[in-house]
């Protein structure tokens, strides 16, 4: 019930294209869902977030949809560029305090130029 | 957000031998912290969240009195691998939880290769 599926494993996509990667969660309590981006051999970073109280939120090129029937949630990248080749993780956690991140397996993006 | 730092980026220990990462919240004062390791084209694993002048709490399976954690001041957390052997070779990885944002921010990682 802690676990975070995320799919596919891998994606490739042409530059200019979208990017989408998928996360799905069971623990109803998780009330914030983050992605990071993680480059080989660096930390993550965080890119974008969500709470289950809007079905959408959009920060430039990266926009998180919320699914809160479905316990679903992904990410999209627009306008995809060679320099977002990289792996995505999608987490989630309940806000209470300082609660542990559940991640998901990650994605390893790749886009062809 | 909050900048993280680790040092050191990267360190190679023989067998058997301790090594300590330092986990630093450069602009920020973080009660919590937490760290993860992570094995190659693989997610991240939580090891266990550390607090602010207590003990740490550690997750299911990872031993304690291997790695150890010390949380002395509200920007530095370590953690000590004792006794070194190579399959706890692994990238850890540590972040900084902000009590505003619910937020969490991740360190650069540190290389840690056991011969």
């Amino acid at each position: 019930q802690q676990q975070v599926k995320q799919s596919p494993q891998s994606l490739i996509v042409q530059k200019g294209g979208i990017s989408i990667i998928n996360c799905a969660y069971e623990n109803t309590a998780f009330d914030y869902f983050p992605w990071y981006q993680q480059f080989p051999g660096k930390g993550p970073a965080l890119l974008i977030a969500i709470r289950p109280d809007v079905s959408e939120k959009k920060e430039g090129r990266f926009t998180i949809s919320f699914n809160k029937s479905a316990k679903q949630f992904s990410l999209h990248i627009m306008d995809s560029q060679p320099g977002d080749s990289a792996t995505y993780f999608c987490a989630a956690s309940m806000h209470q305090g300082a609660q542990k991140l559940v991640f998901g397996q990650g994605t390893r993006l790749t886009i062809n130029p | 957000g909050a900048v993280v730092s680790q040092h050191p980026s990267r360190v190679i220990c023989k067998s058997g031998t301790s090594v300590k990462i330092e986990c630093r919240s450069l602009d920020f004062q973080a009660t919590t912290m937490f760290w993860y390791r992570q094995f190659p084209k693989q997610s991240l694993m939580l090891m266990a969240t550390s607090n602010e002048g207590s003990k740490a709490t550690y997750e299911q399976g990872v031993e304690k009195d291997k790695f150890l954690i010390n949380h002395a001041s509200l920007t530095l957390s370590t953690l000590t691998v004792t006794s070194a052997h190579p399959e706890d070779s692994s990238f850890y990885i540590c972040s900084v939880w902000t009590d505003d944002s619910y937020e969490q921010y991740f360190g650069p990682g540190t290389r840690l290769t056991v011969t």
